[in-house]
């Protein structure tokens, strides 16, 4: 079955310094990969995707990710975290392949910037 | 959040009552979609509709019930048979096979 996994439920960082949020996929293909951030009660906010080209992508708010397909992982990073980067950050893949394109979602980490 | 409006922010059902959540959208997309979100078990989905009139049923969609009679419009019922609907229900909308972009979500509770 495909899948996506955050291996961490949670993640902590000091404030400056580089944080990592990881997501694994098992997707045949060439999926999309997407990345999102949730703050506590309100929707998901798109950072970033990975379609195709460069396997490091920039995205909103000073993130990056890098797409690693021998890993087939899509780690989440920010050199410097603040702590207003805490917050629920969810992985999500695309299939390309197949009939069922779906977005396939992981079950998210928490991230927790301390002061 | 912007372009995606869900209301109400907050709902209370009682035992054996539907509700009907609201989801509107001025992105001219096509694609709608209702998730279901509960703690700890990410983002499930419920309904999704890629095109006016047609609709397909996601991975919960028992006790559920929607309609896409315009594009922009993309309402959700959770009706009665929905035994445990107490969950955080996000409505998105994408361009085919694009992006989704998320509303700001609608909080249902059965008192």
């Amino acid at each position: 079955a495909q899948s996506v996994a955050q291996p961490e439920d949670q993640v902590n960082v000091a404030e400056g310094n580089p944080l990592t949020v990881k997501c694994t996929y098992s997707v045949s293909g060439n999926p999309y990969l997407f990345w999102y951030v949730q703050y506590p009660n309100r929707g998901l906010q798109f950072l970033l995707k990975y379609i195709t080209g460069d396997n490091l992508v920039k995205g909103s708010y000073g993130f990056e990710a890098e797409f690693n397909k021998s890993q087939t992982s899509f780690h989440l990073k920010k050199p410097s975290a603040l702590v207003s980067d805490s917050a629920l950050y969810f992985c999500a893949v695309r299939p390309n392949a197949g009939n069922n394109r779906k977005l396939i979602w992981g079950l998210g980490t928490s991230l927790a910037v301390n002061p | 959040d912007g372009g995606i409006t869900q209301s109400p922010k907050y709902l209370f059902r009682k035992e054996g009552q539907n509700v009907t959540l609201s989801c509107e959208q001025n992105l001219n997309h096509d694609a709608m979609y209702w998730y279901r979100q509960d703690p700890g078990q990410g983002l499930r989905l419920i309904y999704y509709s890629q095109i006016v009139n047609d609709f397909q049923k996601g991975d919960i969609a028992e006790g559920y019930s929607v309609s896409r009679e315009k594009k922009e419009s993309f309402p959700l019922t959770v009706t009665s048979a929905q035994k445990n609907p107490t969950a955080f229900y996000l409505c998105a909308s994408s361009r085919p096979g694009d992006t989704q972009y998320f509303g700001p979500g609608t909080r249902l509770t059965v008192l």
